[in-house]
């Protein structure tokens, strides 16, 4: 597979619970970023966790990474109608300037 | 807060005319990029901008294709011929500081059309 899929694909959860998305990718990276973006919209940047770091927090958003693993989870904490959305994991390898590599992305959908 | 903004939001046009898409990156910011995403598929790399001149472009960006900062603030990519396979969402980018360390932040897109 490529650099950055998420899994799962889509994800359906009501209102209130936890949504967790998973990236994995395949070369050494210096960040993982992880957008998303609404129907149809732009991307909207969520949180940036660099190569050396294993967790960030922010809000209602927590983002670990596994280097050993070349993975990294989303979790979303009690999910709201809101964040229905598609999430992105996207990777900065070593060896780029800049170039980001986008994953397929989970369709995630709370309902009320 | 400040953001990217991109225009038109929405272009249509005829295979083989040349089209130009816009963006105005945010203030500060020193490295500019270029996305696009087919209907459906992933977004994928296009071209990367810094001290006047590309840094990095990927396999996509052909002959057919230019980017340009005409003057401090907008940033541009240009088609020259443009073809079906073209139509996508553009997405401009950019970052203040070294993208080792720093976000990218996205604009709206431009959705082209390619008849």
């Amino acid at each position: 597979s490529q650099q950055g899929e998420e899994d799962p694909q889509a994800l359906s959860i009501q209102e209130g619970e936890n949504a967790t998305m998973n990236c994995s990718y395949k070369t050494s990276i210096n960040n993982l970023q992880w957008y998303r973006q609404n129907s149809g919209r732009g991307l909207v940047h969520l949180i940036l966790i660099r190569s050396n770091e294993r967790e960030k927090h922010s809000g209602r958003l927590r983002v670990t990474l596994d280097t050993s693993k070349k993975s990294s989870s989303l979790l979303i904490t009690a999910s709201r109608a809101a964040d229905t959305a598609s999430y992105f994991c996207a990777t900065l390898r070593g060896s780029t300037l800049g170039r980001l590599y986008f994953g397929r992305g989970t369709q995630l959908t709370v309902w009320p | 807060e400040p953001e990217v903004t991109q225009t038109p939001s929405h272009q249509v046009t005829q295979m083989g005319q040349e089209v130009i898409l816009r963006c105005v990156p945010i203030s500060n910011h020193l490295y500019f990029y270029w996305y696009r995403q087919i209907l459906g598929q992933k977004v994928e790399f296009l071209v990367s901008f810094y001290n006047n001149e590309i840094s990095e472009k990927s396999e996509i960006f052909d002959d057919q294709f230019s980017v340009e900062r005409p003057d401090g603030s907008n940033f541009t990519l240009k088609i020259r011929s443009t073809k079906l396979e073209d139509s996508a969402m553009y997405f401009c980018a950019s970052s203040d500081t070294t993208p080792s360390y720093n976000e990218q932040f996205f604009g709206p897109g431009t959705r082209l059309t390619v008849l």
